[in-house]
């Protein structure tokens, strides 16, 4: 079946410092690509999301570039600030009858003022 | 934004016993969802619903759990007889479905099971 596979956190940066958190996908179809972000006693939130091959999304800062060739979406952001420490986790859509969405491990985040 | 409620936020129960867990989905959304997440460790999928219908269950759906959602009213996750490693977080969530490609689910803020 189709999986994600993301950076093992904890990450730990500076603020002002650049993030990558890099994903993979499996799947043997066309999805679409999201990342989501959990605070602390939430659910997780939409961060964006991308339908298309060789498009990318962004919100707040973050930016992912769907790349079909190397089924990637690495999320990146040039100057995390204290206010983005959370769980990031990396999610496709599967393009099948069942709308399932699968999600990654989950990458926490911590920015140190 | 839209929002998914989930009561209660916490439960606390004996093993053995029955639980359900509610969820108030996002109006005129479709598909809805359950997921767990024990303390620490990754969502993991355990059900989506549709038109009445289980779509698609993963392998921790075990035989004890169920779902529905009776006449429009809350998406409800049972599991009975509760076991110890039921002890997690578990979030509904729900979307409009529609082109497959744009699934965006919008998840609730959990509710935290705790099975003594």
């Amino acid at each position: 079946g189709d999986s994600v596979t993301q950076t093992e956190g904890p990450v730990t940066l500076s603020e002002g410092t650049s993030l990558t958190v890099n994903c993979s996908y499996e799947t043997k179809q066309y999805p679409t690509l999201f990342w989501y972000v959990q605070y602390p006693g939430e659910g997780p939130q939409l961060l964006f999301k991308v339908p298309k091959a060789n498009e990318k999304g962004s919100n707040r800062g973050f930016e992912a570039t769907y790349n079909k060739e190397a089924t990637s979406f690495h999320l990146q952001k040039a100057s995390v600030q204290e206010s983005d420490s959370a769980v990031y986790y990396c999610a496709l859509s599967e393009t099948s009858n069942t709308n399932k969405v699968v999600f990654g491990t989950g990458t926490r985040l911590q920015v140190l003022p | 934004g839209p929002k998914v409620l989930q009561i209660p936020s916490h439960q606390i129960i004996d093993m053995g016993q029955m639980v359900t867990l509610n969820c108030d989905p996002v109006s005129n959304h479709l598909y809805f969802y359950w997921y767990k997440q024990i303390l620490g460790q990754q969502m993991e999928f355990l059900v989506n619903f549709y038109n009445g219908k289980v779509m698609e269950k993963s392998k921790l759906f075990k035989d004890q759990f169920s779902v529905e959602r009776p006449d429009g009213s809350y998406f409800t996750l049972k599991i009975q007889p509760t076991a110890l490693e039921d002890s997690a977080v578990y979030f509904c969530a729900s979307s409009s479905g529609g082109a497959h490609s744009q699934n965006t689910l919008y998840f609730g803020a959990g509710t935290r099971l705790s099975v003594l």
